[in-house]
């Protein structure tokens, strides 16, 4: 399986600000996603990360508050934008090659004061 | 649309006994179904897999059969152990659904005492 790595692993926001997450995997994916699991909740899907084109939403989360960068196939940023505290959760990045498997990167923890 | 559903947690056992964790699901299409597994202050492990039905994902001693007929993926251990707390998460991924995306169930967390 892909080895995946997040930065930062974890940060302490004041609202207001933005935070941008990096996900990098050791080699060429074909597929990556965001997810947020909210403290003591499931997981959430944010949003796909397509190479070379914009990243496709959920419903529920929009551009300007999560925009997403994908510049090539082994590598991608969440922004949470003008943070609020209900936006302290673990972010997570997964990569997949097919429908039958997706890895998990080690997530990020964000608390925002 | 697509669901999993899983059992209220928490799941408290002694060690060496056998553990079940519910998992049902409803799909448009013939999902592949996985169990993924997190520690404390860790990230999701995939724990195993089925992708078709009757098919047996097995892995560290877990065990979870696809069950088509009873849209049902239950986790199965024979004899657990203190290393085996964690929180356990059912998913889906269907492929009608193009993005490929996972829908997880809410959890169950499982705590093994000595």
């Amino acid at each position: 399986s892909a080895v995946i790595s997040q930065k930062p692993s974890r940060d302490i926001c004041q609202r207001g600000t933005s935070l941008t997450i990096q996900c990098q995997v050791d080699s060429q994916v074909t597929m990556m996603f965001w997810y947020r699991q909210q403290p003591g909740q499931s997981l959430t899907l944010i949003a796909t990360a397509n190479q070379g084109s914009e990243a496709t939403y959920e419903s529920g989360f929009v551009i300007d508050k999560f925009p997403i960068s994908r510049p090539n196939l082994t590598f991608s940023t969440l922004t949470v934008s003008n943070m609020s505290p209900e936006d302290s959760s673990i972010y997570l990045c997964s990569v997949g090659s097919s429908y039958n498997e997706q890895f998990f990167g080690p997530g990020t923890r964000l608390t925002v004061l | 649309g697509d669901s999993v559903t899983q059992m209220e947690g928490p799941v408290t056992l002694s060690e060496e006994a056998f553990l079940t964790i519910n998992c049902t699901y409803t799909a448009t299409g013939y999902p592949s179904l996985f169990w993924y597994v997190q520690y404390p202050g860790e990230g999701l492990q995939l724990l195993l897999k089925a992708t078709k039905a009757d098919d047996k994902g097995s892995n560290k001693g877990f065990e979870a059969t696809y069950r088509k007929e009873t849209t049902s993926f239950h986790l199965e251990k024979g004899s657990v152990q203190v290393s085996d707390s964690a929180v356990y998460f059912c998913a889906l991924s269907d492929p009608v659904d193009s993005s490929y995306k996972l829908i997880f169930g809410s959890g169950t967390r499982l705590l093994v005492r000595p």
